[in-house]
């Protein structure tokens, strides 16, 4: 079946504006994860959604991050006022529900603030 | 804090040898989960490999094998007859076991080493 998929593959943006990246999982994954993949951080991770439950942020570096996941599925990550240092490459990940279920990872999108 | 580190940031091997990658880890917990992840160019994050901790007998798929001590808390992946697609960033992760009371608002997030780049020689 199709994998997880991102959009937009590259995003190039001035510093200030905001930016929305979306995720659509795998059909039937309940549970999804955002990463950042930047050279000074390495891979972090940001937020997490299991089903209709609250979302764990505590991974969310700044109050300009936020997430959402509309009815259970397509996940979108906004961030608001964009700095040079939100400069990354974002995955998004999805698995089934489970104590240690794989997590199977989009091509992601790559974020370039000027 | 659980922490992962890979202190090989490059490694090169022949076409057809044999190479092994290094990946230690920090943790208090005695169950948990180990993978390695393949990075391609693609940016694609590709699952290579996965360990249970709880499992004494090392994972293995195809070529891929791991080397996985507990005690130690190593987890080194070795791979047999090296092809040139095997070029790419791999990443070792570790991920504890949710309780499963905690599934539904603790996510099993994954604590990444900072990669090994490996390249293949013709």
């Amino acid at each position: 079946g199709a994998g997880v998929s991102q959009s937009p593959s590259n995003k190039v943006t001035e510093k200030g504006k905001d930016v929305e990246l979306r995720c659509d999982p795998i059909s039937g994954h309940t549970a999804l994860y955002w990463y950042r993949q930047s050279l000074g951080q390495g891979l972090e991770f940001l937020i997490y959604f299991q089903g209709n439950s609250a979302p764990d942020k505590s991974g969310l570096p700044s109050d300009r991050f936020s997430a959402e996941r509309t009815g259970g599925s397509v996940s979108t990550l906004t961030i608001q006022r964009t700095q040079q240092e939100d400069s990354a490459v974002y995955l998004c990940a999805s698995s089934l529900a489970g104590r240690g279920e794989t997590q199977y990872f989009g091509p992601g999108t790559r974020l370039l603030v000027l | 804090a659980q922490t992962v580190t890979q202190s090989q940031p490059e490694m090169s091997v022949q076409e057809a040898e044999t190479v092994t990658l290094s990946c230690t880890y920090d943790t208090s917990e005695s169950d948990y989960y180990l993978f390695w992840y393949k990075q391609p160019p693609s940016r694609q994050m590709i699952l290579v490999i996965r360990q249970e901790a709880y499992k004494q007998q090392n994972a293995t798929e195809n070529r891929f094998s791991v080397n996985f001590q507990k005690a130690a808390k190593s987890f080194s992946l070795k791979i047999s007859d090296s092809q040139l697609g095997d070029a790419a960033m791999y990443f070792c992760a570790y991920r504890f076991s949710i309780p499963v009371s905690m599934i539904y608002n603790q996510g099993g997030k994954l604590i990444f080493g900072q990669g090994t780049e490996l390249s293949v020689k013709p």
